[in-house]
């Protein structure tokens, strides 16, 4: 039982360029996120998936994009990275219905 | 302003000292409270969740809660240098995934 798994573990880009991070869980979980983290600033939610099938923005989603692929598979894309996306990324998963969410072990991404 | 306000720290105990963490919020729609621990370069992982106000105990932790004052605080009784980490508090009015998260507490336990 892995729990949430993500890759990669780090990553540089350079500016403008794309990619992928994944995530995925072997809890049967329903729900499904994304949050960052700078220095200060805590853990701020990019974007959710409460179900298959269905996301939703959260507090900072501009800049990324995510598909739900399915019930195990979160994955938030970069289309053109920014210095300012530098940061550590964390998936969660959470059964929902007052669970609290379950974080992945992070992505550390460098944007020059 | 943010809605969750928290102490960076650091903050440093010798080994057996109790450590009192709290956080500050101006939502008071909130009503599910947390506290997370998160290792240097790890992914956070719950250690006590409070609904409402009142106090929750487990084993040397101690979580309470004041909605009237919109404060809420973790004890570490008994402190041991494998509870040096960072402790986040977060909280949320109706969904456990969309949390608000205090900045986080770097917490130092020295031998």
């Amino acid at each position: 039982n892995a729990g949430v798994t993500q890759t990669p573990k780090f990553q540089v880009l350079k500016t403008g360029q794309s990619m992928t991070l994944q995530c995925a869980q072997d809890m049967n979980h329903n729900s499904m996120y994304w949050y960052r983290q700078d220095p200060g600033m805590g853990l701020r939610l990019i974007y959710y998936s409460a179900s298959e099938g269905t996301t939703d923005k959260g507090e900072v989603p501009n800049g990324y994009n995510v598909s739900r692929l399915n019930k195990r598979e979160f994955s938030l894309r970069l289309e053109s990275a920014a210095p300012s996306q530098t940061s550590v990324y964390f998936c969660a998963s959470s059964e929902g219905g007052g669970r609290s969410p379950i974080f992945g072990p992070g992505t550390r991404l460098t944007v020059l | 302003q943010k809605e969750v306000e928290q102490d960076p720290g650091p903050l440093s105990v010798p080994e057996g000292a109790i450590v009192s963490l709290n956080c500050t919020y101006s939502n008071s729609a909130f009503q599910y409270f947390m506290w997370y621990r998160q290792y240097s370069r790890k992914g956070p992982e719950l250690l006590m969740y409070t609904y409402s106000s009142g106090n929750k105990e487990d084993g040397r932790f101690t979580a309470q809660v004041d909605k009237s004052s919109k404060y809420i605080s973790l004890f570490i009784r008994d402190s041991q240098p494998s509870d040096s980490a960072t402790y986040l508090c977060a909280m949320t009015s109706d969904s456990w995934g969309k949390l608000q998260f205090g900045a986080g507490t770097q917490v130092v336990v020295t031998p």
